[in-house]
């Protein structure tokens, strides 16, 4: 079985300031995970994923995360967030051939001016 | 490159209605899933198809629920005596064969129950 655990379901950064979003996950089998963003009304777009590969993924939009195996941790990372990066960003794993995603309860990431 | 579409994008029914939802996946996708997301909440799984077969079901998917895929293209997803428990958002996504291929959304259908 495979669960999500994302750390603060809401995160203020200034424009410009460094963006990290938290993901802990468990899975029984080698995970492959996910970080989705959702803007309001719509549905889920894929940002990176982690398929036992290189252990920092980059993504779109200047996302990147890096997978730990001995933190269980998938932490979504921007260097300098934008005011069109405030959105709800969800984490996700997936186990083996296992096919449905897992998600967390997501993190409104909100950017002030 | 056209993504995932769903038809209607808002239903509002009353409860006891019967509702059906449309889902196209991106053409050469033989994966296609559904996932039930409610307000503050990250989507949850319903049910996943291969080509035309039904492979999971999740216990989420109560017997007022019914889903499929006839020809292994579009598929429906029926809710049946609506309840308010139903209103949330539908999303439906797809993928091409693959561990590693990630799944694609559509923008959903959101059901409101009256």
């Amino acid at each position: 079985a495979q669960s999500v655990t994302q750390l603060g379901s809401h995160v203020s950064v200034s424009e410009g300031a460094l963006v990290l979003l938290r993901c802990n996950y468990s899975s029984s089998v080698p995970p492959y995970l996910f970080w989705y963003v959702q803007y309001p009304n719509q549905g889920l777009q894929l940002l990176l994923k982690y398929t036992s590969a290189a252990t920092l993924v980059k993504g779109i939009n200047g996302f990147e995360a890096e997978f730990k195996k001995s933190e269980t941790s998938f932490h979504l990372t921007k260097p300098s967030a934008h005011m069109s990066d405030a959105a709800e960003y969800f984490c996700a794993v997936r186990g083996g051939s296992n096919y449905k995603l897992t998600f967390g309860k997501g993190t409104l990431l909100t950017v002030n001016p | 490159d056209t993504g995932v579409s769903q038809d209607p994008r808002h239903k509002i029914t009353k409860r006891g209605q019967n509702v059906t939802f449309r889902c196209d996946p991106i053409s050469e996708h033989n994966r296609l899933y559904w996932y039930r997301q409610t307000l503050g909440q990250g989507p949850e799984f319903l049910t996943y198809f291969q080509n035309e077969a039904q492979l999971e079901k999740s216990r989420l998917l109560s017997d007022r629920f019914s889903a499929e895929r006839p020809k292994g293209s579009f598929s429906t997803l029926e809710i049946q005596r609506t309840e308010q428990g139903d209103s949330a958002m539908y999303l439906c996504a797809s993928s091409s064969t693959g561990e590693e291929e990630p799944q694609h959304f559509g923008d959903g259908t959101r059901l409101s129950i009256l």
